[in-house]
């Protein structure tokens, strides 16, 4: 049972545009989300994170989308650059547990093209 | 400077013995974890512990045991119980009692059973 989805398992984009990465969730005890990047033979970088109680979250040329509503979360990354391209994972923790219990979606590998 | 150290990066066994895959922590956070990573699928949480002399199961520890006999080292051994122990591991760490904290990763060990 498959509780965060990422339906695209990969994504390419022009160099400069912007670049759309989702995810869905189906447990409504999820509070609070995250989303990773990872290069090959590396770990997962944490890149942004937002609460339930907010709807957006802006760092930089990354910016989360939270629609509670719908269970979905996206990714912008405004411009898109070279080194973005990775794959990215989106995660979520239920707020009875704080971090503890991450569950992982199966990721979404971002291509950009100079 | 700080980070979360897994070794080694590659290891080889043969089928039917007990291998340990070691990570170290000199962030002083509080809480480790273990998560395996298999082909097109995301992350998915083997043990955790959140102090010293305490851990928990995740959502696949058969056929895995740890320890946690210091807040740095989380040591992981995939015992031949384990049906099919050929992953990528990673080991995560993060601070605890402050809100919602982030994971932060090692780069993880790449299993392989001959």
């Amino acid at each position: 049972d498959q509780q965060v989805k990422q339906n695209s398992p990969s994504l390419s984009v022009q160099e400069g545009r912007i670049s759309i990465l989702n995810c869905d969730y189906t447990n409504s005890m999820f509070d609070y989300f995250l989303w990773y990047k990872k290069y090959p033979a590396e770990g997962p970088t944490f890149l942004i994170s937002i609460s339930s109680i907010k709807d957006k979250n802006e760092d930089g040329r990354f910016t989360v989308f939270l629609n509670k509503s719908a269970k979905h979360l996206s990714l912008h990354i405004v411009p898109s650059q070279p080194g973005d391209s990775a794959v990215y994972f989106c995660a979520a923790s239920p707020s009875n547990f704080g971090n503890e219990k991450l569950t992982f979606g199966t990721g979404t590998r971002l291509t950009i093209i100079p | 400077d700080g980070g979360i150290t897994q070794s080694p990066k590659y290891l080889f066994r043969k089928e039917g013995q007990n291998v340990t895959l070691s990570c170290e922590q000199n962030l002083n956070h509080d809480a480790m974890y273990w998560y395996r990573q298999d082909p097109g699928q995301g992350l998915r949480l083997i043990y955790y512990s959140q102090i010293v002399n305490d851990f928990q199961k995740g959502d696949i520890a058969e056929g895995y045991s740890v320890s946690r006999e210091k807040k740095e080292s989380f040591p992981l051994t995939v015992t031949s119980a384990q049906k099919n122990p050929t992953a990528f591991y990673l080991c995560a760490s993060s601070i605890k009692g402050f809100g919602y904290q982030p994971q932060h990763f090692g780069d993880g060990t790449r299993l392989s059973i001959l």
